[in-house]
């Protein structure tokens, strides 16, 4: 499967700490994205990164891609309680741009 | 902003019972899916719509599961007769054409 695989299953942090999650896939894509679901409700899609680009930055957020280790991170900077929320990461099926593949998401708590 | 909405927020079924999960994607969409996630863990795909018709679809979108979308507006799933693994929250999720999801706030599915 292709499925993007998150890492670590679950973080707790400080406010104002940074927040690192990690994302590994298996087969070549055209794009990864990340995602927040707050509990309970639909996903909200945060930033996009091409297979041709290495880091991208939005705000508090920057994320790498590393192509030839199949893998992602996502760092959030200056953490505050309202990020609290799992993230996804998404990649595509590489010869289909209408399949996307989500995994199991990474719980981050940010404690005030 | 223009958002994805679903309805019903929660459905209960007895095994066996047909359901209909209603969508409505952001009107000038092109590209249109449901995704389930069990108990807040892996989001799953189950199937992608365009041009009025299934572009992919995963293997649990069997003969039991299908999708319609009606009248240019309305994008519905329709489980003919439901099992209890069915239970899971249904997100419809739509995108321009840009990759980048909009997802709805979901359907509660319970089967009982």
């Amino acid at each position: 499967s292709q499925q993007g695989e998150e890492d670590p299953q679950a973080l707790s942090i400080q406010e104002g700490e940074n927040a690192t999650m990690n994302c590994s896939y298996k087969t070549s894509i055209n794009n990864l994205q990340w995602y927040r679901q707050n509990s309970g409700r639909g996903l909200v899609h945060l930033i996009l990164i091409r297979s041709n680009e290495r880091e991208k930055h939005s705000g508090r957020l920057r994320v790498t891609l590393d192509t030839s280790k199949k893998s992602s991170s996502l760092l959030i900077t200056a953490s505050r309680a309202a990020d609290t929320a799992s993230y996804f990461c998404a990649t595509d099926a590489g010869y289909n741009f209408n399949k996307f593949y989500f995994g199991s998401g990474t719980k981050l708590n940010v404690k005030p | 902003e223009p958002e994805v909405t679903q309805t019903p927020s929660h459905q209960v079924t007895q095994m066996g019972q047909e359901v209909i999960l209603r969508c409505v994607p952001i009107s000038n969409h092109l590209y249109f899916y449901w995704y389930r996630q069990i108990l807040g863990q892996k989001v799953e795909f189950l199937v992608s719509f365009y041009n009025n018709e299934i572009s992919e679809k995963s293997e649990i979108f069997d003969d039991q599961f299908s999708v319609e979308r009606p009248d240019g507006s309305n994008f519905t799933l329709k489980i003919r007769s439901t099992k209890l693994e069915d239970s899971a929250m249904y997100f419809c999720a739509s995108e321009y054409g840009n990759e980048k999801l909009f997802f709805g706030s979901g359907t509660q599915l319970s089967v009982l």
